[in-house]
């Protein structure tokens, strides 16, 4: 067991640039979260996939923001045409859901750390 | 809709001292509750958590924290602190609803530990 990694784990980008972020959870795992953090605050959930469904978004997630989990594994989350607002701490979490949701917990990965000038 | 309230945004202990970190939720039903440690340029690492049953939950590190319904809280302790404990902690709420478990954070407290 690995862990969950993530890739860069620290990006600076110009405004208006695209820029793509890599997660690989935790093997075998069926669920994965992003969040962002900002500086001072907790992490917000930003979207969840079960295997490769994107089930739900959360308003932070504007139209600049997509995220994929093609074959239920690794996902990417790509923000376009990045904005000042964006620099923040992206962080992955997995976890494995059985028949007893109560077991269920997220493991996080390191983040990856985007600087937007 | 769920939230929590983390009181005092930094703790100062010294070594060997009770830590107390405060958290304080609310939850339309009954919620699942964790708190999470975060050093620097780090994931979030999970300490403990509440789902169901005994209120008084044991984690890592010698860290514990107790459920209390009535009082809505679920404060973070360790009898004795040491200096590898500084790191932020984040106590968050997930609800308990049978949907994905998306987690709700506080804004952290930040805890230092002195000689």
């Amino acid at each position: 067991d690995t862990g969950v990694s993530q890739d860069p784990r620290h990006k600076i980008t110009k405004r208006g640039q695209n820029v793509t972020f890599r997660c690989d959870p935790i093997s075998e795992h069926n669920r994965l979260y992003w969040y962002r953090q900002t500086l001072g605050q907790g992490p917000e959930f930003l979207t969840y996939f079960q295997n490769e469904a994107q089930l739900e978004k959360s308003r932070l997630l504007s139209d600049r923001f997509s995220a994929e989990r093609p074959k239920g594994s690794f996902s990417t989350l790509e923000i376009q045409r990045t904005e000042q607002g964006d620099s923040a701490m992206y962080l992955c979490a997995s976890s494995l859901v059985g028949g007893v949701r109560e077991q269920e917990t997220q493991y996080f990965g390191p983040g990856t750390r985007l600087l937007v000038l | 809709a769920q939230s929590v309230t983390q009181l005092g945004s930094h703790v100062s202990v010294s070594e060997g001292a009770l830590v107390l970190l405060r958290c304080n939720y609310s939850s339309s039903v009954p919620p699942y509750l964790f708190w999470y440690v975060q050093y620097p340029n780090q994931g979030l690492q999970l300490l403990l958590k509440y789902t169901t049953g005994a209120t008084l939950v044991k984690g890592i590190n010698g860290f514990e924290a107790e459920f209390k319904k009535s009082e809505t809280s679920f404060h973070l302790t360790k009898p004795s602190a040491h200096m590898s404990d500084a790191a932020e902690y984040f106590c968050a709420v997930s609800l308990n609803t049978g949907t994905a478990s998306k987690l709700t954070f506080g804004t952290g407290t930040r805890l230092q530990v002195t000689l």
